[in-house]
């Protein structure tokens, strides 16, 4: 059973970071691509980031490039989400996913999800 | 960019009814066209991929159809616990892996 154990969440004041953690277990973590996923407080999904199998394709929504970096160390099995420059309507769950299709660059479909970590952004 | 559109926002309909949910993209897409189901509180699970593939596990009263533009997820005897949201997502290419609004689906 695919497990996606995020960290890192938490109250962050505008403008100032954060970088989420998800620690990934029971499957081939380096041959999969890995996403990351919000969803505001009674919104709906909005895909976040991505990252391939092996770390050498990054992709993001036009609402965090440039402010949000994604990457992974497939030694660690773990994934990362870096956030800067945060404000409030960056305030969501954030989940951590893994692609449906091994050696994938970024664009799959989800068959696994995380249980979310809170992010705030709130002075 | 490709935009994703669902229809209708919300339904509401009796157990046992076939339940029919409309995504549809601003441009083609293929088959790259996967549906997920969010309950109330809980985490998104994959329904449907490649738009017509159902998902191991999952109760094969869920159908999907489609292709290009035009996609549907249908639920044929609604059953009490498919009271969720239901998004469509296109992931044909990134960076423009995008979900569409969401359906959400109440019991009569």
């Amino acid at each position: 059973q695919v497990q996606l154990v995020e960290s890192g969440g938490g109250v962050v004041q505008p403008g100032r970071s954060l970088t989420l953690s998800c620690a990934a277990s029971d499957f081939t973590f380096s041959t999969y691509a890995m996403h990351w996923v919000r969803q505001a407080p009674g919104e709906g999904l909005e895909w976040v980031a991505a990252i391939s199998y092996d770390g050498s394709e990054e992709s993001y929504a036009d609402s965090v490039k440039g402010r949000f970096t994604i990457s992974r160390d497939n030694s660690k099995n773990t994934a990362y989400l870096q956030m800067s420059s945060l404000r409030a309507e960056d305030t969501a769950v954030f989940y951590c996913a893994k692609g449906g299709e091994r050696y994938s660059h970024g664009s799959t479909y989800i068959n696994s999800w995380g249980q979310g970590t809170l992010v705030t952004v709130s002075s | 960019d490709i935009q994703m559109t669902q229809s209708p926002s919300s339904l509401s309909a009796s157990v046992g009814d076939t339940v029919t949910i409309t995504c549809r993209a601003s441009q083609g897409i293929s088959i790259y066209l996967a549906w997920y189901q969010q309950k109330p509180g809980r985490v998104p699970k994959l329904l449907v991929y490649a738009a017509t593939n159902l998902q191991s596990g999952v109760p094969s009263r869920f159908s999907g159809s489609g292709s290009g533009t035009h996609f549907t997820l249908t639920i044929t005897n609604l059953q009490p616990e498919d009271v969720a949201t239901y998004y469509c997502q296109k992931y044909n290419s990134a960076p423009r892996i995008t979900f569409g609004p969401g359906t959400k689906v109440e019991i009569k």
